[in-house]
């Protein structure tokens, strides 16, 4: 069975800082889809970045970025230069070709300014 | 604005009443995705529809719940005879179906309190 931990519920971070949310995962496929997606309060949730397995080089989407470790079935997203906006519930998910998504408990990362 | 939609927003209703919730895809997008999200919990998945062709349902979608999706447009997901177990957020999402990565799209959800 497939299964996604994030092991930190809550997060903080000043804003300008950076700030690593942490993920892993199980699952003995080995073509799949990782994702981060970002749910802010009350609002829906949408896409922060995605990663192939295929591929060995981390996706970056301008201040987001990913460490994918498929050996140790790891995938970390990176969050540059804090913005307040960046505040929301971050939920890391992994996808098979089955297509329906699997999600974590998520990560409740609060910006300081 | 082109996103998912999904009515109503917000939903009350007494145990052991019926209630049917819409999700409107984004244009074009063949595949549907329910998912129900708990307090303090990430989605988990219910049902999803490639075209009018629902191909695959969750343990967690007892014979109480049914969903459509008629001509392969929009949705219906009703809950018959509802129990408290019921209150949570129903997320609907779509994708385009193309080879490889899909990404999936999330409406704003169906918040549903059952008292």
């Amino acid at each position: 069975a497939q299964t996604v931990t994030q092991s930190q519920p809550e997060m903080s971070v000043q804003e300008a800082e950076t700030v690593t949310l942490s993920c892993t995962y199980d699952t003995s496929e080995s073509d799949y889809y990782l994702f981060w997606y970002k749910q802010p309060p009350s609002r829906q949730m949408i896409l922060v970045i995605r990663q192939e397995a295929y591929k060995q080089q981390n996706a970056t989407e301008n201040r987001f970025s990913v460490n994918f470790q498929k050996a140790a079935k790891s995938f970390s997203l990176k969050i540059s230069d804090s913005q307040l906006g960046d505040a929301a519930m971050y939920f890391c998910a992994y996808q098979t070709g089955a297509n329906n998504l699997f999600f974590g408990t998520g990560t409740r990362l609060t910006v300081i300014p | 604005d082109t996103g998912v939609s999904q009515n109503p927003r917000h939903k009350i209703t007494k145990r052991g009443q019926n209630v049917t919730f819409r999700c409107d895809p984004i244009s074009e997008h063949n595949r549907l995705y329910w998912y129900r999200q708990t307090l303090g919990q990430g989605p988990e998945f219910l049902t999803y529809f490639q075209n009018e062709a629902q191909l695959e349902k969750s343990r967690l979608l007892s014979d109480r719940f049914s969903a459509e999706r008629p001509k392969g447009s929009f949705s219906t997901l009703e809950i018959q005879r509802t129990e408290q177990g019921d209150s949570a957020m129903y997320l609907c999402a779509s994708s385009p179906r193309v080879a490889g990565l899909e990404t999936q799209y999330f409406g704003p959800g169906t918040r549903l309190l059952v008292l």
